[in-house]
């Protein structure tokens, strides 16, 4: 089992439509949870951090973590062709190692 | 500030060839890390340091070596370059690091990559 699996898509959504990205992973000690956005041939840019469970809300980005099902998204609300681009999903494991483990991604395609 | 910087932007190196990777940032970070990235993957980590002197192996050190002699610089060697290790590379920093169960931010910032090519 992968430690942060995430489906490497593409995931396609209309202009204006929710997009929904999913990622599990498989440390349950796991604490901090990251969303990256890398653009095709650039580096990741972080997006949104969450720590508790819930939603953390950051304008047309949302965050939700579910510790008990080691599950934790990211919505994309009123998508624009500028949102294409691969999401990276990191975990910080409670492990020796102070450093986020990544998941392959979720290639993201806004049709106009 | 310029950030995080990366030398070179590209480079094709022969098999059984050297290199160094050079990484910088002047945002005085002391947690720093390389990562490489195969097509369609994920980040992979290869070292990271937490402050000068001090590095630990990350997920696939195998093939490389780092130094941190100072807090702006964390250099990546390659020695005796194989096929297996053609991908982007990308060197990263953060304030403090990623401590579990902390509050606050946590951001880490990424240089632009390195592509290299063995052939």
């Amino acid at each position: 089992q992968k430690e942060v699996e995430q489906n490497s898509g593409p995931l396609s959504v209309p202009e204006g439509a929710i997009a929904s990205l999913n990622c599990t992973y498989s440390d349950r000690g796991s604490q901090s949870f990251f969303w990256y956005r890398q653009y095709s041939g650039k580096s990741p840019e972080l997006i949104m951090f969450i720590y508790s469970n819930g939603d953390k809300e950051d304008g047309r980005f949302t965050a939700q973590l579910n510790k008990a099902s080691q599950y934790v998204s990211l919505l994309i609300r009123d998508s624009q062709p500028s949102d294409s681009a691969t999401y990276l999903c990191a975990v910080k494991m409670d492990t020796g190692r102070r450093a986020l483990t990544f998941g392959s991604g979720t290639r993201l395609q806004v049709q106009p | 500030n310029a950030g995080v910087t990366q030398t070179p932007k590209f480079r094709i190196l022969k098999i059984g060839q050297s290199m160094t990777l050079q990484c910088t940032q002047d945002m005085n970070h002391n947690y720093m890390y390389w990562y490489r990235q195969d097509p369609g993957m994920g980040l992979k980590l290869i070292y990271y340091s937490v402050g000068a002197g001090i590095t630990d192996k990350g997920e696939v050190p195998n093939g490389y070596n780092v130094s941190r002699s100072t807090t702006e610089d964390f250099p990546l060697r390659l020695e005796l370059a194989a096929p297996s290790q053609t991908s982007v590379y990308f060197c990263a920093s953060t304030r403090r690091g990623m401590l579990s169960g902390g509050a606050g931010s946590y951001e880490q910032y990424f240089g632009p990559g390195t592509r290299l090519t063995v052939t």
